[in-house]
């Protein structure tokens, strides 16, 4: 089992562009959720799907962000324009039970 | 609200020493308290949770509902247990989301 699987692992991009982030969680897994890391802010939840459902999406910082689940094995997260304070890692994170299971992240960088 | 707090960002000990990460919550309702743990270079995972009341790798942390604390802590410190830990919250049954506390960076020295 590959456990969540996100792409890219690194992406660079310049101020003002477009950015998607992919996110395969764990089969059978019913909760997902973004997450973003920074050194200033430690890790925020942005949003969580629930069967696939947004459920809580109180943490997307502005109108720039957005996310969608179409189904159990694919979410997106994308940013548009991006801006330079975008830069962070973004985890993506599939639960069952208990047990949040993270991907490896995506390293982002806005110039 | 709920609030979790880990007063120390960063936490240096000497190989074989003892080791305490502290975290404090707020919350009205029964949590439920993970501790989650990130290597370097490594996805962040579960290491412990406060209903298993079980010890991974040397870790135990107690829930203290007086003090609302769930402290993580080790006897004696390894190298290899340098990392960032996070402690975290759910409001108890109603899994849903975790909240988590800011990290700290745990430098064990040889």
């Amino acid at each position: 089992d590959a456990g969540v699987i996100q792409s890219p692992r690194h992406e660079v991009t310049e101020m003002g562009q477009e950015v998607t982030l992919r996110c395969k969680p764990i089969s059978g897994h019913d909760y997902l959720f973004w997450y973003r890391q920074t050194m200033m802010r430690g890790l925020e939840l942005l949003i969580y799907f629930n069967n696939n459902v947004p459920i809580d999406d109180s943490g997307m910082p502005e109108d720039r962000f957005s996310a969608k689940m179409p189904n159990a094995s694919f979410s997106t997260l994308k940013i548009q324009p991006s801006e330079p304070r975008d830069s962070a890692v973004y985890f993506c994170a599939s639960r069952r039970e208990y047990t949040q299971y993270f991907g490896p992240g995506t390293r982002l960088t806005v110039l | 609200a709920q609030r979790v707090t880990q007063p120390e960002k960063l936490l240096s000990v000497f190989k074989g020493a003892p080791v305490e990460l502290k975290c404090n919550y707020s919350y009205s309702g029964s949590p439920e308290l993970f501790w989650y743990v990130q290597y370097s270079r490594q996805r962040l995972q579960l290491l412990l949770r406060h209903i298993s009341r079980e010890s991974i790798k040397g870790f135990t942390a107690d829930l203290n509902k007086g003090e609302t604390s769930f402290h993580l802590k080790k006897p004696f410190a390894q190298e290899e247990d340098s990392a960032m830990y996070y402690c975290a919250l759910s409001r108890g049954s109603t899994l849903g989301r975790l909240y988590f506390g800011r990290g700290t960076q745990l430098t064990v020295w040889p």
